[in-house]
């Protein structure tokens, strides 16, 4: 147990649904980040929050939507989705993005795409 | 660009030592990480360490840093089967401060009885 959850860990949609992954941090971390893992793949960084601001977006296409009302909360809206986003969606916090501090991982949303 | 790349797969027996190896290219690298995956769940962080650091302990666990050939490797002593698992390299570059981690592919660790 991190002190990091997602929900729900598992989601199956079709390409025309809309659907929302939540993560919540309890460890009062300040920096919160999305990332993708897909078979075969390097784990892929998506979106960087750091006190609530987004301070990275990488190059991700706008089906995808995030969304960080306060630091303890991350949604990532997702819409007209495609079968190659199918993957292991991870969320992380950390003290702050910057130094090293550590990041601390959920246990990832499985999204399937139909 | 920055990149991390790991060997895919490696079989130990139970009770050898396994060595992981990883290279990067960001000659700037600030922190390199060490992270563990088991089946279905997330990424768990196992030790980090410092650039200009060339060793760091962990009860069964040694990373050993060459900074100039920029190679990374993790040494588990002692495998158990329950270190079965994919082992993640990662590193944190000095540009920005966005806290972007590069990870490699993974190392698929397999531990025989």
């Amino acid at each position: 147990e991190t002190g990091v959850t997602q929900t729900p860990r598992h989601l199956v949609m079709g390409m025309t649904n809309k659907k929302s992954l939540k993560c919540e941090q309890h460890l009062g971390h300040n920096a919160m980040y999305w990332y993708k893992q897909s078979a075969k793949k390097p784990l892929e960084l998506m979106f960087v929050y750091n006190f609530k601001e987004q301070t990275e977006n990488n190059s991700v296409p706008s089906r995808f939507s995030p969304e960080c009302p306060n630091s303890s909360h991350l949604f990532l809206h997702l819409h007209t989705l495609q079968p190659e986003d199918s993957a292991l969606y991870l969320c992380a916090s950390s003290q702050d993005s910057d130094g090293a501090d550590t990041q601390y991982f959920g246990p990832g949303t499985r999204l399937t795409v139909l | 660009g920055e990149d991390v790349e790991q060997s895919l797969f490696l079989s130990v027996r139970e009770g050898d030592s396994s060595v992981i190896n990883c290279t990067y290219t960001d000659s700037s690298s600030t922190y390199l990480y060490w992270y563990k995956q088991e089946p279905g769940a997330g990424l768990q962080l196992l030790t980090y360490i410092f650039s200009n650091m060339d060793m760091k302990q962990d009860q069964r666990l040694t990373v050993l840093l060459n900074k100039k050939d920029k190679h990374l490797s993790l040494r588990i002593a002692d495998t158990q089967t329950g270190d079965s698992a994919i082992y993640f390299c990662a590193e944190k570059g000095s540009s920005g401060n966005t806290g972007k981690l590069i990870f490699g592919q993974g190392t698929t660790l397999q531990v025989k009885p």
